[in-house]
């Protein structure tokens, strides 16, 4: 089975704290996703990306970078936290080619920003 | 207006009955249709993919999609209480990015 861990289930930070979320997927899957999870609208995607050192902006990047040195992690970074960043973090991969839209998503990094 | 819509709910049904979750879109772009289901505190798992028009059946779980309504249904039939989560649609279109536009999900529970 493919396993996708996100190092923290709850984090609790600071306004203004420079924020790391951390992904790790073990079934060597090219593509590599960070969505957030808001009551009311869904899942909206941050970044992505396809291969090592990529990376392309989703449908809200603003607020968020991302770092990919290795296939199997990725890493979103809030460069100076805000409270209305406060949500659920996904992280989620796919294989790619075909099956680009069959995601695995991790359990949720669930930020709180005070 | 968002691009897909779904009814949040929630649904409440007793064991036993027929489910049925829709969407509806407005992109006709949309090629690639998904249905993930969602516990409580973990993330989305895939359930159901179907590509274009038509139906897709596994066990207790059938997809329909309707291009021409710009429509897609999820039903479950013999509904358990371990079906109770949340229920995401999901779409994207043939660019075959994996980006995938998002319903914001409907909660069910199923009472035994």
């Amino acid at each position: 089975d493919v396993k996708v861990t996100q190092s923290s289930r709850y984090l609790v930070k600071r306004t203004g704290e420079k924020v790391f979320l951390e992904c790790v997927q073990d079934m060597d899957h090219e593509n590599m996703f960070w969505y957030r999870q808001d009551p009311g609208l869904g899942l909206r995607l941050i970044y992505f990306s396809y291969d090592v050192k990529m990376k392309e902006k989703g449908d809200i990047p603003e607020g968020y970078s991302v770092s990919r040195e290795k296939k199997e992690r990725f890493s979103l970074i809030l460069e100076s936290a805000s409270t209305n960043q406060t949500s659920m973090y996904l992280c989620a991969s796919s294989l790619g080619g075909a099956t680009n839209e069959k995601l695995f998503f991790g359990s949720g990094t669930q930020l709180s920003v005070l | 207006q968002k691009e897909v819509e779904q009814d949040p709910g929630p649904l409440s049904v007793p064991e036993g009955a027929i489910v049925s979750l829709n969407c509806t879109y407005s992109n006709s772009a949309f090629q690639y249709f998904m249905w993930y289901r969602q516990y409580s505190r973990k993330g989305p798992e895939l359930l159901m993919y179907t590509y274009s028009s038509g139906n897709k059946e596994d066990g207790r779980f059938t997809a329909q999609v309707d291009k021409s309504s710009k429509y897609i249904s999820l039903f479950i039939r013999d509904s358990q209480p371990s079906d109770s989560a949340t229920y995401l649609c999901a779409m994207s279109s043939s660019s075959n990015t994996g980006k995938l536009i998002f319903g914001q999900g409907t909660t069910l529970q199923v009472k035994p």
